[in-house]
């Protein structure tokens, strides 16, 4: 079955500054990938997500992510974090169809 | 506001007892999964309903149960709960459950399940 790993349970950013969040999967066929994002008391809003095509996706809030199969990863990246983009991020790949797994989270806190 | 409802928000219980979550889907969406999110098990996918017929399994105990009614709404049926239950659970809709790849998930805010 397909998983996935975030390796940085923590990151802490200041305000501006360029954030990439790390995401590795593992599954046998063309993975279907996604990020979603958690703030306090909310729901999991999807960011982006990818399944064919361009390797470099564009999502909401000014984030994008890159689909690299040699590294197995799907990294997320915004060039400058605003204070309101603190809150949990989540990586998850799907078989297509319903089973949807997803990494540990990553907790993201943006230093003024 | 994602249009998915969940409740109750809160839910404080002792141990084996018998509880029941409640999602209402967004209007007009037909799927209805259900997810775990713990400190130890992350996020973990349950059960995928649709139209009222189960679509599909995850990693859901066999102490737990759920149905979709006729009007599309959910419910998650915990029972002879254990303190590992206690996790905040999320139901998610989508218009069709045609799959992932082709249509968006929609996430309530959760039910936060303490089990004392």
């Amino acid at each position: 079955a397909q998983s996935v790993t975030q390796p940085d349970i923590h990151i802490t950013v200041s305000e501006g500054a360029s954030l990439e969040l790390r995401c590795n999967y593992s599954y046998g066929a063309t993975p279907y990938l996604f990020w979603y994002v958690q703030s306090p008391g909310q729901g999991l809003q999807l960011l982006l997500k990818y399944f064919s095509g361009d390797t470099l996706v564009q999502g909401i809030k000014g984030f994008e992510a890159e689909f690299k199969r040699s590294q197995s990863s799907f990294n997320l990246r915004k060039p400058s974090v605003h204070w309101s983009d603190a809150a949990e991020y989540f990586c998850a790949v799907a078989d297509g169809y319903n089973d949807m797994r997803f990494g540990a989270g990553t907790r993201l806190t943006v230093k003024p | 506001d994602s249009g998915v409802t969940q409740t109750p928000k809160h839910l404080i219980t002792a141990t084996g007892q018998r509880v029941t979550l409640r999602c209402s889907p967004r209007s007009g969406d037909l799927s209805v999964y259900w997810y775990q999110q713990s400190l130890d098990q992350g996020l973990q996918f349950l059960i995928h309903y649709y139209n009222g017929e189960e679509r599909a399994k995850g990693n859901i105990l066999e102490r737990f149960s759920a149905q979709q009614f006729p009007d599309l709404h959910s419910e998650l049926n915990l029972s002879s709960l254990e303190l590992g239950d206690s996790a905040l659970y999320f139901c998610a809709s989508s218009a069709t459950g045609q799959g992932l790849t082709n249509e968006k998930l929609f996430f309530g805010s959760g039910t936060q399940l303490s089990v004392l």
